[in-house]
């Protein structure tokens, strides 16, 4: 069963728009969260993280929002920009290991 | 500095056939992975390695073994590979102890195999 759901497939956002991508977990138990960034045929690259005793954290552009209670994070990109185009897979650990959800691809059209 | 590499990139084998997926890091981190990643699936965890000479299984270890040479290395070993076995392999690694900030995993570029 899978603890860690990306129910949106794929997103298009305009440049210099922002990006909402969400995330939806089960597991009351894990406490770091990370997101991945994906291009064709590279492997992931870590985007930014939230540990369980927070609920934001920012980096430039990227904004991870967690919210415990309703077990859901999400990752916001402002400005949204073309080279952002790529598969973002958001993850969960309680330990050594991790869960991914199953990705969603965003598009950002100039 | 080349972070985590993967040999080989490409690999189609037949149905039955046995083959190593190498991974190694230069990065001394504890803590290593291999998942592999389907359509509609996402990344799922084959096995990871705590530490250097320890092994466990992830979701899913069916029809794979693996081996931690040393705290370099951690390969994988398909024994008879299956179709079902056709997916792009993920090595990773991580530092693997102590706080959150730690445990960051960076990948490598992946192995698509092929079975057929």
């Amino acid at each position: 069963d899978q603890q860690v759901k990306q129910n949106s497939p794929s997103l298009s956002v305009q440049e210099g728009r922002i990006s909402i991508l969400n995330c939806d977990y089960t597991n009351s138990m894990f406490d770091y969260f990370l997101w991945y960034k994906k291009y064709p045929a590279e492997g992931p690259t870590f985007l930014i993280s939230i540990s369980s005793i927070k609920d934001k954290n920012e980096d430039g552009r990227f904004t991870v929002f967690l919210n415990k209670s309703a077990k859901h994070l999400s990752l916001h990109i402002v400005p949204s920009q073309p080279g952002d185009s790529a598969v973002y897979f958001c993850a969960a650990s309680g330990g050594l290991q991790f869960y991914f959800g199953t990705g969603t691809s965003l598009t950002v059209i100039p | 500095n080349a972070g985590v590499t993967q040999t080989p990139k490409f690999q189609v084998l037949k149905t039955g056939q046995s083959m190593t997926l190498q991974c190694a890091q230069d990065m001394n981190h504890n803590s290593m992975y291999w998942y592999r990643q389907d359509p509609g699936m996402g990344l799922r965890l084959i096995y990871y390695s705590a530490s250097e000479g320890t092994t466990d299984k992830g979701e899913v270890p069916n029809g794979y073994n693996v081996s931690r040479l040393n705290k370099r290395e951690f390969s994988l070993r398909l024994e008879s590979a299956a179709p079902s076995q056709t997916s792009v392999y993920f090595c990773a690694s991580s530092e693997g102890v102590g706080t959150p900030v730690h445990n960051e995993q960076f990948f490598g570029p992946g192995t698509r195999l092929t079975v057929l």
